[in-house]
């Protein structure tokens, strides 16, 4: 079982903001990131840290944290943004990685 | 441009062994650490391994402890996956991801494209 706690699913309504948390003891201690993974890709990192984007990744994405729990927020959704996301940081002991087990956004 | 290649997937008999490995390029390679990163068919991410980029901090994942082994060859700007004893829950495709080292977070900022492993008999 995994140590970050995902809903699976999701749905927001086109141009509206929908946010995915992620909850996990390790992230008092740790930034979660952020990737998105469309179907037959890689995994893309969206958000890291207290709330940075890489460069190409919309400034509609955006990510915060109130103690144990980890948030990306998508401020007006796009269809392109339908896709799973999951959260990772390190575990408590802060050698190890830990994935959420991952959301499904819908854009309706 | 950044890049990882993964190579070595395939079909292989449960009990077998497999060697996967990492192409990197476009970066200084042994400036970073590095991980594995599996996903079995319709599920999804679990971290595997990660190394550190002088190979001194090598750390693996409860499931696949004492049976796989990371490595790196640094002067091959290359990273491996020797995994034994492979078990039909080790089906995946496997994925090799550039740690930042941004400060304390686990940021795994490039990915290559993923090899498939298949264990069936």
């Amino acid at each position: 079982s995994s140590e970050l706690t995902q809903d699976p699913a999701v749905s927001v309504a086109l141009g509206q903001t929908v946010r995915i948390t992620c909850q996990g003891d390790s992230l008092r201690s740790y930034y979660a990131s952020w990737y998105q993974q469309k179907p037959g890709q890689a995994p893309v990192l969206v958000i890291y840290g207290k709330n940075n984007r890489p460069s190409g990744i919309p400034d509609r994405f955006s990510g915060s944290s109130s103690g144990n729990t980890a948030s990306l927020t998508i401020t007006g959704a796009q269809a392109e943004d339908e896709a799973d996301y999951y959260c990772n940081s390190r575990d408590s002991s802060g050698n190890r990685v830990v994935f959420g087990g991952g959301t499904k956004l819908t854009v309706l | 441009e950044v890049q990882l290649v993964e190579s070595g997937g395939g079909l292989v008999k449960p009990g077998g062994s497999l060697r996967l490995s990492c192409a990197a390029s476009g970066f200084t390679f042994s400036s970073y650490s590095m991980n594995w990163v599996r996903q079995a068919p319709g599920k999804g991410l679990e971290w595997v391994s990660s190394i550190s980029s002088s190979s001194s901090y090598i750390y693996y994942a409860d499931s696949v402890k004492g049976r796989f082994t990371i490595s790196r060859d640094n002067a091959k700007n290359s990273l491996y996956l020797q995994m034994n004893s492979l078990r039909a829950e080790d089906t995946a495709v496997y994925y090799c991801a550039r740690d930042s080292d941004y400060e304390i977070a686990a940021v795994f900022d490039y990915w290559g494209q993923g090899t498939l492993v298949t264990v069936s008999s």
